[in-house]
C-alpha cells in the first residue's frame, strides 16, 4: 500500500460547525504532515508530527487542532473556521531520518477541499 | 526562511513540443524534488533528485540537479494533452536534530497544452 487516504473529498461547513478531517496511510512512515493549499499556490506547511508527537505548529490558530491517535492516522479538527479558511487540505507522510536519506517517500493524499460558509 | 523561485509562472504550448522549467534556490539542499499537481488532487512526485550533478530520466521526463545545489530544472519533451497541470519543484532538508524532512515549494508553473 502506497496511498494516503484523506477522507472526506469535500467538506462545506458553517463558522460554528465542528468538523474533523482524517487521513490514514499504512506505509510504515513515522512523520506525517498537513498543509493547506490556496488555488494555483503551492502548499503551506501547517503540522508535522513524528513519531506521533508533534513536532512542528507553523503558527496556525488554534481553531485547527491537530491529532495523531497512532501511528498510520492523523486528523484535523475544525472549530470556528472563517471563510478565508476555506482551501484544499492536505495530508502527507514520509518516512524518517536517519533510517533512510533521500526522497523519505514523501507521499500526499488528494485532499479535502474544504469551503467554509 | 528559505524561498525557491521557480519559472516560468506560466506556460502554453502546442502538443509535441518540448517544455523546460527551472527553479533556484538562495540555500542549499541536499534533495530536489518535482511534483505535478492535477486540479483538485493531491501533488505526485515524478522525480528525485539527491546527487549535486545527477541527471535523472522518468519516461519524457527528465530532472538535473545543479552543481552548487541551489538549482534544478525539468524538462518535458513531446508534449501531450494530459501534460496538463501545475509543476512544482521542491527542496527537502532535514533540519539539524529532526526526524523528518521539512518541504519547501516553488511557486508554480502552470502548463497548458493544446491539441
Amino acid at each position: 500500500d502506497t496511498e494516503v487516504t484523506q477522507t472526506p473529498k469535500h467538506l462545506v461547513m458553517g463558522m460554528t460547525n465542528k468538523k474533523s478531517l482524517k487521513c490514514e496511510q499504512h506505509m510504515g512512515h513515522r512523520a506525517m504532515y498537513w498543509y493547506k493549499q490556496k488555488a494555483k499556490k503551492p502548499p503551506e506547511l501547517m503540522f508535522v508530527y513524528s513519531y506521533e508527537k508533534l513536532s512542528i505548529n507553523e503558527s496556525v490558530p488554534s481553531r485547527f487542532s491537530p491529532e495523531c491517535p497512532n501511528s498510520s492516522l492523523l486528523n484535523l479538527h475544525l472549530h470556528a473556521l472563517q471563510p478565508e479558511d476555506s482551501a484544499l487540505y492536505l495530508c502527507a507522510s514520509s518516512q524518517v531520518y536517519p533510517m533512510v536519506i533521500g526522497n523519505y517517500g514523501y507521499t500526499f493524499g488528494s485532499g479535502t477541499r474544504l469551503t467554509v460558509v | 526562511g528559505q524561498q525557491l523561485n521557480q519559472s516560468p509562472q506560466s506556460m502554453f504550448i502546442q502538443e509535441g513540443e518540448d517544455v523546460s522549467m527551472n527553479c533556484t534556490s538562495s540555500s542549499i539542499f541536499n534533495t530536489w524534488l518535482w511534483y505535478k499537481q492535477d486540479p483538485g488532487e493531491g501533488p505526485v512526485l515524478l522525480i528525485a533528485l539527491y546527487k549535486a550533478g545527477e541527471l535523472t530520466s522518468n519516461g519524457r521526463l527528465t530532472a538535473q540537479f545543479g552543481i552548487t545545489r541551489k538549482d534544478s530544472f525539468l524538462n518535458i519533451s513531446a508534449s501531450i494533452p494530459s501534460d496538463v497541470g501545475i509543476y512544482f519543484c521542491a527542496g527537502l532538508e532535514n533540519a539539524g536534530g529532526t526526524s523528518y524532512g521539512k518541504l519547501t515549494f516553488g511557486q508554480g508553473t502552470i502548463l497548458t497544452v493544446h491539441p
